[in-house]
């Protein structure tokens, strides 16, 4: 069954750090999403990306956080110069549609602890 | 803005116990509801959905019905194993403006015990 794959699974830096999360989505899908969840609070919506390009960001997505298409497979998040409150599990979906109906397809997600 | 508002969690329950998670949403139009789950080790994946009032979604023998006018999609499994422990999200999906961006709430961890 095809699925959405993350990495790492847990990456741990130094405040200032820059750190890209890598994402694989499913192939024959066209919308992906990047969302976070600091511990204990909701699933944070970050970005969506459609046609190689920005569809719609949140206000957390700030010059600090950038996406990226480098190739037909991958999507990555890299984040410049990270911060405490940066430390989030980040979540990596994608789907064939972007409908109201529509169900989205989620990695297993990769911790980030900036110390 | 659109929300969900979930029961805070750990819910800890015994095996064959019934259980609900409650789940209610704000919004400003007419949204399609959905759980979600998440086993240890795994990204979340669709559990039901229900896309218009009364609707009621249903897999793996859990359940949860569209009520438009409590605004809620409570999760409901009349007799849970072990296997369900998980951690349980309530979604909503809304145009806004165009947009179908999913919401998410926070998650509901369920601990079953032997």
């Amino acid at each position: 069954e095809p699925e959405v794959t993350q990495t790492p699974s847990h990456q741990v830096t130094q405040m200032g750090q820059e750190v890209i999360l890598r994402c694989v989505p499913i192939s024959n899908h066209l919308y992906f999403y990047w969302y976070r969840q600091i511990l204990g609070q909701k699933v944070e919506f970050l970005v969506s990306f459609y046609n190689n390009e920005i569809s719609e960001k949140s206000e957390i997505f700030d010059d600090q956080f950038s996406v990226e298409r480098p190739d037909g497979s991958n999507f990555t998040l890299k984040i410049r110069s990270t911060k405490l409150e940066d430390s989030a599990m980040y979540f990596c979906a994608s789907s064939e549609s972007v409908g109201r109906t529509g169900e989205l397809f989620f990695g297993e997600g990769s911790r980030l602890t900036v110390l | 803005g659109d929300s969900v508002t979930q029961m805070e969690g750990p819910v800890t329950l015994s095996e064959e116990a019934f259980l609900t998670i409650n789940c209610t949403y704000t919004a400003t139009g007419y949204p399609s509801l959905f759980w979600y789950v998440q086993y240890p080790g795994e990204g979340l994946q669709l559990l039901l959905k229900a896309t218009k009032a009364d609707d009621k979604g249903s897999n793996k023998g859990f359940e949860a019905t569209y009520r438009k006018e409590t605004t809620s999609f409570h999760l409901e499994k009349g007799s849970v194993q072990v296997s369900d422990s998980a951690v349980y999200f309530c979604a909503l999906r809304i145009s806004s403006g165009g947009s179908y961006i999913p919401t998410f709430g926070r998650g509901t961890s369920l601990i079953v015990h032997p």
